[in-house]
């Protein structure tokens, strides 16, 4: 079935390091690609999203390419802050148009030292 | 904004006790959907509803029931409680062609 495949963690860096968060997935047809932030204490935010192979989502200074010949969607940062310490998700869309349904990774935790 | 409004933020359960959670979005979304989080797994969707007078069954629905009240309201319900249930819940929101774009801030439920 379709499936979202997320980098174990905690991922520990220190500020302004240079950040990679890994994404692999498996889905019949064409997914949307999507990923999500989460505070501590907070529900989920969208962060980026990527509709079709190629494209680029990207948001506060977050990037992530949709890799359609490698099944993946890794999150990049160049320069982490401590605020951004966080757990993130990816995940995939499924469902036609009309409606989306989501299905998550497991999440990676990011803890940034000063 | 609130966005979406979530209670109780924490609950503790006896098993076999029944209980609704409750939530609440005021940007005017289509739908909404039920998730439970538990360590490890991610988020799982427990119900869904696509539009008002609307719900489906998600990955996870047994042992859960939901009710569409209204557009704003889209409530869980627990009828008797399993340990298995210990979980966070959050509730989310979206405009009905996309994706979940906002999400409550969740309820931890623990059942004894």
């Amino acid at each position: 079935g379709d499936s979202v495949t997320q980098m174990e963690g905690p991922v520990t860096l220190s500020e302004e390091a240079f950040l990679t968060i890994n994404c692999t997935y498996t889905a019949t047809g064409y997914p949307s690609l999507f990923w999500y932030v989460q505070y501590p204490g907070e529900g989920l935010q969208l962060l980026l999203k990527a509709t079709k192979a190629d494209d680029k989502g990207s948001n506060k200074g977050f990037e992530a390419t949709y890799r359609k010949e490698t099944t993946s969607f890794h999150l990049e940062k160049g320069s982490v802050q401590v605020s951004d310490s966080a757990v993130y998700f990816c995940a995939l869309s499924l469902g036609n148009t009309g409606f989306q349904k989501l299905v998550f990774g497991t999440g990676t935790r990011l803890l940034v030292s000063p | 904004n609130a966005g979406v409004t979530q209670t109780p933020k924490f609950q503790v359960l006896k098993t076999g006790q029944s209980m609704t959670l409750q939530c609440a979005q005021d940007m005017n979304h289509n739908s909404m959907y039920w998730y439970r989080q538990d360590p490890g797994m991610g988020l799982r969707l427990i119900y869904y509803s696509a539009s008002e007078g609307t719900t489906d069954k998600g990955e996870v629905p047994n042992g859960y029931n939901v009710s569409r009240l209204n557009k704003r309201e889209f409530s869980l319900r627990l009828e008797s409680a399993a340990p298995s249930q210990t979980s966070v819940y959050f509730c989310a929101s979206g405009t009905g062609d996309t994706q979940p774009q906002h999400f409550g801030d969740g309820t931890r439920l623990s059942i004894l």
